[in-house]
């Protein structure tokens, strides 16, 4: 069965530091998002990309967040300058056709800011 | 306002028991109600969902019981077994300007054998 993958599993950095967290979607769909998940929190959105242009983001979303899809199946999340509470999971998901339904979840990437 | 309310925080029952899980929404344009299941380390896993022309959806143990008028949707899971102890979060999701889902704060369920 098709999945959605994310690399590294845990990225451990230092504060101020860039960080590319990666996702390979599953191959047909359309609709990528990113979410972040503080420990023992709910799920949040982040930013949702279709055509490659982000097509919502959220408040969380600010000028150090970057999203890009390099070739025709990765697509990343860049953290520009890191900060302690960006310390999560963080989940990439992808869709098939319609927005916002029926999401599939990666395994997500554990980062760590010290 | 997109907020998606649930209930219990945490939720302890026995093998064979029944798990209620509610929620309670308050945008009326919300028309998608997924339920995801996420174990420990793993991504949230969609488990089942339901749209609002309908009051109950069923597969296997798992039912979605949906009240629009009292815009509330419970999750139930029959015969719980401990394979079923996970964090369960309810959302919802729709046509009303966004269709990114809105999640609950999640419901961790332990089954005891």
């Amino acid at each position: 069965e098709p999945e959605v993958t994310q690399t590294p599993s845990h990225q451990v950095t230092q504060m101020g530091q860039e960080v590319i967290l990666r996702c390979v979607p599953i191959s047909n769909h359309l609709y990528f998002y990113w979410y972040r998940q503080i420990l023992g929190q709910k799920v949040e959105f982040l930013v949702s990309f279709y055509n490659n242009e982000i097509s919502e983001k959220s408040e969380i979303f600010d000028d150090q967040f970057s999203v890009e899809r390099p070739d025709g199946s990765n697509f990343t999340l860049k953290i520009r300058s890191t900060k302690l509470e960006d310390s999560a999971m963080y989940f990439c998901a992808s869709s098939p056709g319609t927005q916002g339904n029926e999401q599939f979840f990666g395994p997500g990437t554990r980062l760590t800011v010290l | 306002q997109q907020q998606v309310k649930q209930s219990p925080q945490s939720l302890i029952v026995q093998k064979g028991g029944i798990s209620i899980i509610n929620c309670a929404y308050e945008n009326t344009a919300f028309d998608y109600f997924p339920w995801y299941q996420q174990f420990p380390g793993k991504g949230p896993a969609l488990l089942i969902a339901i749209r609002p022309d309908v009051s109950e959806k069923k597969e296997g143990r798992f039912t979605i019981s949906f009240n629009k008028s009292a815009k509330q949707f419970s999750l139930h899971i029959m015969d719980s077994q401990p394979g079923d102890s996970a964090t369960y979060f309810c959302a919802a999701s729709g046509s009303g300007g966004s269709y990114i889902p809105t999640f609950g704060r999640g419901t961790s369920l332990i089954v005891h054998p």
